[in-house]
């Protein structure tokens, strides 16, 4: 079936350094790509998405390519700041007659000062 | 604009009894989502609804079920409510529910069953 698989965490890192979330994929059909953000006390949001094969998803410093070839969309930023710990979700949504998102399990980032 | 509302924000209910949670989702938007969110297993998709109709249902049993009235607004019902339906529960709109749109969440719903 339709899954999304994402890097257990936590990760900790300290600031600065490069982060990079490994998403990998399965879908019937064509799916969209999403990484979305669930910082502490607040709601889910989108962070990038990407809906096309070779496709680049980038926001605040994130980064992520949707790779058909591979079935992935890794979430990569050069240099984390303590602001950007948070839990990190990659999410596919297919057209199966309707509308449907499968969420990764999601991977919580921490960033030491 | 105003953003996606969830109400309550807080429930606390007994095995048993049945539930219905409420999602107003942003103006304009006609497509909402449904999903449960529990440490365990994580974000898992309930239904969609677009222009009042279930487009899809995601793996639960039939105690999960939904409307969505005429000017978008959702409500989700559990009957029969179980220990393992403590979750959160997110509600999440879209202007037309098509594969590439961002979805809005809602802050949810958090249910406790005793």
């Amino acid at each position: 079936g339709d899954s999304v698989t994402q890097m257990e965490g936590p990760v900790t890192l300290s600031e600065e350094a490069f982060l990079t979330i490994n998403c990998t994929y399965t879908a019937t059909g064509y799916p969209s790509l999403f990484w979305y953000v669930q910082y502490p006390g607040e709601g889910l949001q989108l962070l990038l998405k990407a809906t096309k094969a070779d496709d680049k998803g980038s926001n605040k410093g994130f980064e992520a390519t949707y790779r058909k070839e591979t079935t992935s969309f890794h979430l990569e930023k050069g240099s984390v700041q303590v602001s950007d710990s948070a839990v990190y979700f990659c999410a596919l949504t297919l057209n199966t007659g309707g509308f449907k998102t499968i969420f990764g399990a999601g991977t919580r980032l921490f960033v030491k000062a | 604009k105003a953003g996606v509302t969830q109400t309550p924000r807080y429930l606390i209910k007994t095995r048993g009894q049945q539930v219905t949670l409420s999602c107003s989702p942003i103006s304009g938007h006609r497509s909402v989502s449904w999903y449960q969110q529990t440490p365990g297993q994580g974000l898992q998709f309930l239904f969609e609804y677009f222009s009042e109709t279930q487009r899809n249902k995601g793996n639960f049993p039939g105690r999960f079920s939904g409307r969505q009235f005429s000017n978008s607004r959702s409500e989700m019902n559990v009957s029969t409510l179980e220990l393992g339906d403590s979750a959160l529960y997110l509600c999440a709109s879209s202007l037309i529910g098509q594969v590439q749109e961002t979805q809005y969440f809602g802050p949810g719903t958090r249910l406790l069953v005793l």
